[in-house]
């Protein structure tokens, strides 16, 4: 059973507000990342972190910006969210090392719609 | 990260094996081979890796062609629970994060 915890699991917000979605993970993973997917649709990196005060941008271009401040903890913000916005944010972990053969443990994902 | 390419879709009848295929003909010789899976509204999960040799898990099983060009996930008995997205993946051999491409939707019939 993955530690990695995601908050809120459902959110509905009108156009124009910041929101921050909370991911924790208690597993002392260095290495964290958030996806966005639509429904039906592909995994998209969107931003990860190799420990505390190094975050990266991933594949696919976001608005939201991300921080890690403490190990165990890896929000992401959005400053005004809009419709386009609206997604599944999936945040992961691992622990350090070479991808080729350390897992990745996700959490179970925010359903995030902008009116 | 190495191509792979796998179906779309597949379609399983409860209780029967399922063999789930990647081909993977750019591979290195120092890439891992990952599955995962996603079941629906969660997020994805691990379910093996391996190098050259067969891997077998509480979960799946992994078959691993002799030259490395193609992988094949076993489900030994399918249940409705295994309904989900398969996905392969070869990470690149550096330090980035895994990249989940369309992987294979397997259905599974009662």
């Amino acid at each position: 059973e993955a530690d990695i915890y995601q908050t809120p699991r459902y959110l509905v917000i009108g156009t124009g507000k910041k929101i921050t979605l909370e991911c924790s993970q208690t597993m002392g993973h260095d290495k964290m990342y958030w996806y966005q997917q639509d429904p039906g649709m592909e995994l998209h990196l969107i931003h990860y972190s190799y420990g505390v005060n190094s975050t990266e941008k991933g594949d696919l271009s976001s608005e939201s910006t991300v921080s890690r401040i403490r190990t165990e903890h890896f929000p992401l913000t959005l400053e005004s969210a809009r419709p386009s916005h609206t997604s599944q944010y999936l945040c992961a972990s691992s622990k350090f090392g070479l991808d080729s053969y350390n897992e990745q443990f996700f959490g179970p994902g925010t359903r995030l719609t902008v009116l | 990260d190495a191509k792979t390419t796998q179906p779309n879709s597949m379609e399983s009848n409860e209780e029967e094996p399922v063999h789930l295929p990647c081909n993977h003909s750019t591979i290195s010789g120092t890439d891992y081979i990952h599955w995962y899976r996603q079941l629906p509204s969660q997020g994805p999960e691990y379910v093996i890796h391996g190098l050259t040799s067969n891997v077998n898990n509480r979960m799946a099983s992994l078959a691993i062609a002799e030259d490395r060009k193609s992988s094949t996930l076993i489900l030994h008995r399918a249940t409705l629970r295994d309904a989900a997205v398969y996905y392969c993946i070869l990470p690149n051999s550096g330090n980035t994060p895994l990249v989940f491409g369309k992987g294979t939707r397997l259905s599974v019939i009662a």
